[in-house]
């Protein structure tokens, strides 16, 4: 069975960046037709894709965050990660890591999510 | 403010069926068939209850259908169970203008009467 884990701080400080890392067990993020990526749900409010990244290391971003945006894969250990430079407040949020399937942003396994806050 | 229009709240009884509405424009629900359906307990992850507008995954009950109409996408719960109530968002595929990425709908809070 698929399994995601995300792992990172639960604290940012605002204008620094926000990193996190999703380990992959139960199957190869190598090899295969799936996508990789990132969303994200504010407290209380609806969802938001950030990003994925393809078996081939092709990335695909959300426009409205695409210039603080990097996520990168590590293949040899199942993990695959998001960097978010320059976080403010409005950045506070539960993060999931996600399987795509057939499309980037089209996902049908995740993980549990993780809370990170952007305070001082 | 979110790119997909779903009414906040829909409501019905034990075995009947409800449907949800997912209204966008041609830039995502109506031009592309990558439109998803999410369902979300309290303190969850979303789990993904219908791809490519009407394809359920594996182990996703047949009370979940979805289907879509120009601009508008729909998901359809029959036969509702208790543990149905849950919150519903949809998802998109956009492009516009050489820009694309994947959006989603504001939720809609499914309570069973």
């Amino acid at each position: 069975q698929l399994q995601l884990q995300e792992s990172g701080p639960g604290l940012v400080k605002p204008s620094e960046t926000l990193s996190l890392t999703c380990s992959v067990s139960g199957d190869s993020i190598s090899g295969t037709t799936y996508f990789w990526g990132w969303l994200r749900q504010p407290p209380g409010q609806g969802l938001e894709w950030i990003g994925s990244i393809s078996d081939s290391g092709k990335t695909y971003y959300n426009p409205s965050l695409k210039s603080r945006v990097t996520v990168s894969s590590d293949t040899s250990r199942s993990q695959f990660s998001l960097r978010l430079t320059s976080v403010t407040a409005s950045d506070t949020a539960v993060y999931y890591c996600a399987r795509g399937y057939g499309s980037p942003g089209i996902c049908d396994y995740w993980g549990r999510g993780t809370l990170v806050t952007v305070s001082s | 403010q979110s790119d997909l229009t779903q009414p906040a709240s829909v409501s019905g009884s034990p075995g009947q069926s409800i449907t949800i509405s997912c209204t966008g424009s041609s830039s995502d629900v109506g031009g592309y068939n990558y439109v998803a359906w999410y369902q979300q307990q309290p303190g969850k992850a979303p789990k993904l209850l219908i791809y490519d507008v009407s394809n359920r995954p594996s182990g996703v009950s047949y009370r979940f259908s979805g289907s879509k109409s120009g601009n508008t996408a729909s998901l359809t719960i029959s036969g509702l169970q208790a543990d149905d109530e849950a919150d519903y968002y949809c998802s998109s595929y956009t492009s516009y203008r050489s820009t694309s990425s994947y959006v989603f709908g504001s939720g809609t809070k499914v309570t069973i009467l």
